[in-house]
């Protein structure tokens, strides 16, 4: 069973420039997470989509950052204008949702380092 | 909101040892409680889960034990090995995994050859 796919596996900006991350769920999976997960800390979680509704969005930067999910497959993660803070690793995962036990699958990630 | 806490931050034992590291919750809801394991520059991969209507459960060399009165988990490794080595984190969700993951904050193991 192929995995999360995620892309770029790297991204170097300057701050204040803009910056989108890409990520492939496994075939089937309704639910799509993004998770921020800063050096030395757990991932944390900034949005939620069950196919193309977003469930929770809490914890998301919504003056900087924008998630999208068209058609319910592929997922797109902007942030603009980027901070220094907001150097991290941001992970996808994904998961069939509505089971009763639903374990939650990752990507590779993406590092993006901010200038 | 749930959070998770995490002990010891870092845990160095010789190979062969057993290797503990523990986890405390703050909310009661919660039911599911996963472990994954993240090596250096790659994806945190699943290893051992539980949910909340059981005390402990197993898997070859690795073991997890939940205590819900207590708000508290365990990661048990027996028989470690140098493949062990890498940074565990705890979770814990609510509706059995179908909402987010509270992280705990990592424990970086090493085994000592």
């Amino acid at each position: 069973e192929a995995g999360v796919a995620q892309s770029p596996r790297y991204k170097i900006i300057e701050k204040r420039q803009s910056v989108a991350f890409w990520c492939n769920p496994i075939s089937g999976h309704a639910t799509l997470y993004w998770y921020q997960q800063i050096l030395g800390q757990g991932p944390k979680l900034l949005i939620q989509f069950q196919n193309n509704g977003v469930v929770d969005d809490s914890q998301l930067p919504k003056d900087r950052f924008s998630a999208e999910r068209l058609k319910g497959v592929d997922s797109t993660l902007k942030i603009q204008p980027a901070k220094l803070e907001d150097s991290a690793v941001y992970l996808c995962a994904s998961s069939l949702g509505g089971t009763v036990k639903n374990i939650q699958y990752f990507g590779a990630g993406t590092r993006l380092s901010v200038l | 909101g749930e959070n998770v806490e995490q002990h010891p931050s870092t845990l160095s034992v010789q190979e062969g040892d057993s290797a503990v590291i523990k986890c405390t919750y703050s909310d009661s809801a919660s039911n599911y409680f996963p472990w994954y394991k993240q090596e250096l520059g790659k994806r945190p991969q699943l290893i051992i889960d539980i949910r909340s209507n059981v005390g402990e459960k197993k898997d070859q060399r690795i073991a997890v034990t939940l205590n819900k009165t207590a708000k508290h988990f365990s990661l048990h490794i027996t028989e470690t090995q140098p493949e062990d080595s890498a940074v565990y984190f705890c979770a814990a969700s609510y509706n059995f995994g179908n909402e987010k993951l509270t992280f705990g904050t990592g424990t970086r193991l090493t085994i000592i050859p």
